[in-house]
């Protein structure tokens, strides 16, 4: 079935530091794909998302590119801050209306 | 802005008991999604409406159902509490691009924190 994979966590980072999260995906065809991200004590919330191969989709400073050769769609940052912590979660939606997301990954930044 | 809310954040029941919890969107939103979430699992989709009255079971509908009388209102019932039911729900909403097709985003309540004892 429809799948996605994202590196576990937790992930911690000083601040200024590089940020990167890989996710593949399984989905046949052109899903589209999103980033949410869940701070803490809150819901999920639409961080960035992409529809078709090559998009770059970005928001905050975060960047994901839509690799359709690999199956991919790694969220990167070039510089975290302490604000940055929380939940991320790489999502997939297929040819029916279902959201499928990965595991998440916990990012704590520290000052 | 899209609003969603969840009727509690926090909730305590205890095995056995019937537990509702209540979703509301403001958004005249088409879809409305119940999901739990569980520590290295990710969200799990429990059950899906896409319109007044229609329903569709998720990947793990087991021990839930739910009830969608209004476009603005879904809700998911627990009909008799188990401690494995324990977990954090989220409520989410979103438009139909084309018939009943969603690749639209989906906006997310603030969770309902369940514990069953």
């Amino acid at each position: 079935g429809n799948s996605v994979t994202q590196m576990e966590g937790p992930v911690t980072l000083s601040e200024e530091a590089f940020l990167t999260i890989n996710c593949t995906y399984t989905a046949t065809g052109y899903p589209s794909l999103f980033w949410y991200v869940q701070y803490p004590g809150e819901g999920l919330q639409l961080l960035l998302k992409a529809t078709k191969a090559d998009d770059k989709g970005s928001n905050k400073g975060f960047e994901a590119t839509y690799r359709k050769e690999t199956t991919s769609f790694h969220l990167e940052k070039g510089s975290v801050q302490v604000s940055d912590s929380a939940v991320y979660f790489c999502a997939q939606v297929a040819n029916d209306y279902k959201l499928s997301f990965g595991a998440g990954t916990t990012v704590t930044v520290r000052a | 802005d899209v609003k969603v809310t969840q009727s509690s954040r926090y909730l305590v029941k205890r095995t056995g008991e019937k537990v509702f919890l209540e979703c509301v969107q403001d958004m005249d939103h088409e879809n409305m999604f119940w999901y739990r979430q569980d520590p290295g699992l990710g969200l799990r989709l429990i059950y899906f409406s896409y319109d007044v009255k229609m329903k569709e079971k998720g990947d793990i509908p087991e021990g839930y159902s739910v009830s969608r009388e209004k476009k603005e209102r879904f809700s998911l019932i627990l009909e008799s509490a188990s401690t494995n039911q324990t977990s954090m729900y989220l409520c989410a909403s979103s438009y139909q691009t084309s018939g009943r097709g969603n690749t639209d985003t989906q906006y997310f309540g603030p969770g309902t924190r369940l514990t069953v004892l």
